[in-house]
């Protein structure tokens, strides 16, 4: 199982410039969820998806960013136009709800930096 | 709503010392809890969950017991390792919640040789 996947794993851009992150969960995972990190706000969820459709896009931060999910084994996050304040780590995390526990598996993230 | 709050850090420790790292919930139904490691320059991985009151959920020599009554999922380790240096999340899910999980803000530890 080669766990869920995130490209690229560091991006740096200039202002202005659009940004698009990627993820592929793991296999069968019916469940996906974009997270951002900072030191100052700690660990944001942004958005997150169940059978390929958007549940709950509330911790979007404004109409810069947009998320989609096109099949069950891919999907992006794109920051248009960025921003240096959207610099952070971007987590993308699967799972598979059961009946009762609801575990996440994250991936190694992308360390997003914006001059 | 559903709300973690964990004790602040960071915790400096020495090797082999005692861990306790506090985490209380505040649910509206009847969630599963989990700890969530961070190493390092990595993502956050399950270090163990439990899903009903009085279940003790246990990995790596890290322990923690769902207490309903004091609304309660504290972490414990009796002997720490430099290697346990990390940030430690609670965090938790429950139906009523959708598929959200709710994370605390973390706690960073640091273990001295």
């Amino acid at each position: 199982d080669a766990g869920v996947i995130q490209s690229p794993r560091h991006e740096v851009t200039e202002m202005g410039q659009e940004v698009t992150l990627r993820c592929k969960p793991i296999s069968g995972h019916n469940s996906l969820f974009w997270y951002r990190q900072t030191m100052m706000r700690g660990l944001e969820l942004l958005i997150y998806f169940n059978n390929n459709v958007p549940i709950d896009d509330s911790g979007m931060p404004e109409d810069r960013f947009s998320a989609k999910m096109p099949n069950a084994s891919f999907s992006t996050l794109k920051i248009q136009p960025s921003e240096p304040r959207d610099s952070a780590v971007y987590f993308c995390a699967s799972s598979l709800p059961g009946q009762v526990i609801y575990e996440q598996y994250f991936g190694p993230g992308t360390r997003l930096t914006v001059t | 709503g559903n709300s973690v709050t964990q004790m602040e850090g960071p915790v400096t420790l020495s090797e082999e010392a005692f861990l306790t790292i506090n985490c209380t919930y505040t649910a509206t139904g009847y969630p599963s809890l989990f700890w969530y490691v961070q190493y390092p320059g990595e993502g956050l991985q399950l270090l163990l969950k439990a899903t009903k009151a009085d279940d003790k959920g246990s990995n790596k020599g890290f322990e923690a017991t769902y207490r309903k009554e004091t609304t309660s999922f504290h972490l414990e380790k009796g002997s720490v390792q430099v290697s346990d240096s990390a940030v430690y999340f609670c965090a938790l899910s429950d139906k009523l919640g959708g598929f959200k999980t709710i994370f605390g803000a973390g706690t960073r530890l640091f273990v001295k040789a």
